[in-house]
C-alpha cells in the first residue's frame, strides 16, 4: 500500500460544480495532515490543515477519519482559479516534520 | 509564513558537472528540507537540513551524490553531483515555521544534457 494515495485525476468540472478529492495514508502514527495546491511550474502552497473535528475556511472544507485513515478535500461553488493539482500530505508521525506527499490530482476548472 | 528565494531559478547543465542550489530563507528556522520533484510526480524528500547537525538523507539519497552545508538558520545549500540526465528535476527547499505544515522555496529547474 502506498504511504499516501490520493484519486489519480484529472477532474474536469465546469464553473460552479462541488468537487471532492479523496486520499488515504497507510501510517498509523500520523498526526498531522495538510492539503497544498500546487499551480503548474510553481511551488506548492500550503492551502490548508486537516482536522479530526473539520474544518472550513471559505469555500473548502477539509476532513480527517482517523479509524479510516482518510482526508477529504471538498471544494464548492469552483472558480476557474482554482484549477491547480491539489497534494494530499501526511507527516511521518514522529517530532521529526518529514512529510509524505501523495502524487495529486488535477483539477481543471471550465467557463 | 515565511519568504524563501532559491538560486538559480533554473540551469542547463552537462553530465559529469555538479551544480550547488542555494536556499535563503527571511528568518531564522530550525528545520529545512530538500526535495526533489521529477518530471510529472510528486514531491519525494532527499534529506533534513538542521543547523548544527549533519544532513539526514533519505534512503535512495546519499552524501557523496547530494552533499548538504547549514551554516546559520536562515541558509543552505544543496549540490547536485556529477550529474546524469537522470538527475532533470525540480529541486525545492522547504521550512518549517509552525507545526502548520511547511514552507517552500520557489524551486530550480534543473536540466542535464
Amino acid at each position: 500500500r502506498k504511504e499516501v494515495e490520493q484519486d489519480p485525476g484529472p477532474f474536469n468540472v465546469p464553473e460552479g460544480a462541488t468537487v471532492a478529492f479523496n486520499c488515504t495514508y497507510s501510517n498509523s502514527a500520523s498526526q498531522s495532515f495538510f492539503w497544498y495546491r500546487q499551480d503548474c511550474r510553481k511551488e506548492p502552497k500550503l492551502l490548508m490543515s486537516v482536522y479530526s473535528s473539520g474544518n472550513e475556511d471559505g469555500r473548502f472544507t477539509a476532513q480527517l477519519n482517523r479509524a479510516s485513515q482518510y482526508i477529504s478535500l471538498l471544494i464548492r461553488d469552483s472558480k476557474l482559479s482554482d484549477s491547480a493539482t491539489y497534494l494530499c500530505v501526511v507527516d511521518s508521525g514522529g517530532s521529526n516534520y518529514k512529510l509524505t506527499f501523495g502524487k495529486g490530482t488535477l483539477l481543471t476548472v471550465n467557463p | 509564513s515565511a519568504v524563501i528565494s532559491q538560486k538559480p531559478s533554473r540551469d542547463i547543465c552537462q553530465r559529469g558537472t555538479s551544480l550547488t542550489i542555494q536556499c535563503q530563507v527571511d528568518s531564522q528556522v530550525t528545520m529545512m528540507f530538500w526535495y526533489r520533484q521529477q518530471p510529472g510526480q510528486s514531491l519525494t524528500l532527499i534529506a533534513t537540513a538542521n543547523q548544527g547537525s549533519e544532513a539526514t538523507y533519505e534512503s535512495g539519497f546519499v552524501i557523496d551524490k547530494f552533499p548538504i552545508s547549514r551554516p546559520n538558520l536562515t541558509f543552505s545549500t544543496l549540490t547536485v553531483s556529477n550529474m546524469s540526465p537522470e538527475d532533470s528535476s525540480i529541486y525545492l527547499c522547504s521550512v518549517v515555521v509552525t507545526r502548520e505544515g511547511q514552507y517552500f522555496g520557489p524551486g530550480t529547474r534543473l536540466t542535464v544534457t
